[in-house]
């Protein structure tokens, strides 16, 4: 299968810095990546999308960065909130419809 | 905001038998999947549905599993001769088109005994 895997296993930050957290992905076919955020007893929630013709895109408090160079993806959080606190995956999707998860990064906001 | 439900939460269940766990994907949606995360790992692709057939499956997705849309709401995953290492978080999800983000369920929360 497909390997995409995170830097940081947990990050720790304080409310109202900005986060980031990042992804390195393994098929440099993939053209088409999504960042989730999981909640404690939820599914994944889409946050962001980036599509590999981009390497960059906003949202509101978020950004997504695409270095296809490195195959390297990163989730920026503005001005981080308590309710930022969850699991944030990265999901890389090759030419088809199918996604690979990594393994997950744990952002806690201290308040 | 139209939502995947999935149920039940929770099934707890005896080695060597059968469940079937249920999926109401979004109502406009084409494309329908199960997703499985044992407990603190990854969550990993499992099968992958359209057109009333399977369009892509894992290596995990074995002849245990099957999936079946039986009418025009529901997507289940059927696991037969349940095993202990089946445990885990069952997520279904639905996409508009192929490459489009999936918007996922609540899941459902497998043990087997």
């Amino acid at each position: 299968g497909e390997s995409v895997g995170l830097h940081l296993p947990t990050l720790s930050v304080q409310e109202g810095d900005n986060s980031i957290i990042n992804c390195a992905y393994s098929n440099s076919a993939s053209d088409y990546f999504i960042w989730y955020k999981q909640e404690s007893g939820k599914g994944p929630q889409f946050i962001i999308d980036i599509r590999s013709n981009m390497d960059k895109r906003q949202g509101q408090r978020v950004t997504v960065l695409l270095n296809k160079t490195v195959k390297h993806l990163s989730l920026q959080i503005a001005a981080t909130q308590p309710g930022d606190s969850a699991v944030y995956f990265c999901a890389e999707s090759p030419p088809g419809n199918q996604f690979y998860f990594g393994t997950g990064t744990s952002l806690t906001v201290i308040p | 905001e139209p939502e995947v439900t999935q149920t039940p939460s929770h099934q707890v269940t005896q080695m060597g038998q059968e469940v079937i766990l249920r999926c109401v994907p979004i109502s406009n949606h084409l494309y329908f999947y199960w997703y499985r995360q044992i407990l603190g790992q990854k969550v990993e692709f499992l099968v992958s549905f359209y057109n009333n057939e399977i369009s892509e499956k894992s290596e995990i997705f074995d002849d245990q599993f099957s999936v079946e849309r039986p009418d025009g709401s529901n997507f289940t995953l059927k696991i037969r001769s349940t095993k202990l290492e089946d445990s885990a978080m069952y997520f279904c999800a639905s996409s508009e088109a192929g490459s489009s983000p999936l918007h996922f369920g609540n899941g459902t929360r497998l043990t087997v005994t």
